[in-house]
């Protein structure tokens, strides 16, 4: 069974620091793996899709990297603003493309 | 466009009565799916659909009914309520077997009492 972990589970820094947010995971055999940011009391917003072909992606001041062949993904997150202050999950996808498991999330806090 | 739209967003419940949670969906996607998100236990996926007419399990599946009578609704049945099922109900959605960025509703938060 799939099982998705991702450490720190909290973090609070100073605004202006780069972060990178770990998520590791047991099964390689993936479809593809997505990143996402929930906001307390809100859903889930998709932030990066790495396929599993692929080995990295960007969005402005996010960039995600994907070592399938390790079970390893990090998010890196530039320049950190309170605004960042989140829960951040990282989920996979199965071969089959119909379930995601996710991990238990990381708190980020970012202090002005 | 709306993307994914949950109703109702709280509800509270008694312990045996029935309820239904709505998804719709204005992306024009095929797969649809439940999960529910516990503390500690992060989210797990209930049930799932590939299309319209097409549903299964997931990893949590009882105590819960789905069906998919439209490519846009996609309806979570819970039939006799249980404090157990306390939690916090997302509906996602994908394009298809190959493209499976997944966008996910707003939420409803179930207690039952």
């Amino acid at each position: 069974k799939q099982e998705v972990t991702q450490i720190p589970a909290a973090l609070s820094v100073p605004e202006g620091e780069n972060l990178v947010l770990n998520c590791s995971f047991t099964d390689s055999a993936i479809y593809n793996l997505q990143w996402f940011r929930q906001d307390p009391g809100k859903g889930l917003t998709s932030l990066l899709l790495i396929q599993s072909s692929q080995r990295e992606q960007t969005s402005g001041r996010l960039n995600a990297s994907l070592d399938k062949s390790s079970g390893r993904s990090t998010l890196y997150i530039a320049a950190s603003q309170p605004g960042d202050s989140a829960t951040y999950l990282c989920a996979v996808f199965n071969n089959a493309g119909n379930m995601l498991t996710f991990g238990g999330g990381t708190r980020l806090m970012v202090k002005p | 466009n709306a993307g994914v739209t949950q109703t109702p967003k709280f509800q509270v419940l008694k312990t045996g009565q029935s309820m239904t949670l709505q998804c719709a969906q204005d992306m024009n996607h095929e797969y649809m799916s439940w999960y529910r998100q516990d503390p500690g236990m992060g989210l797990r996926l209930i049930h799932y659909s590939v299309g319209a007419g097409i549903t299964d399990q997931g990893e949590v599946p009882n105590g819960y009914n789905v069906s998919r009578s439209t490519t846009e609704d996609f309806p979570l049945r819970l039939l006799s309520a249980a404090p157990s099922q306390t939690s916090v109900y997302f509906c996602a959605t994908t394009l298809d077997r190959d493209y499976t960025e997944a966008f996910f509703g707003q939420g409803t938060r179930l207690t039952v009492v």
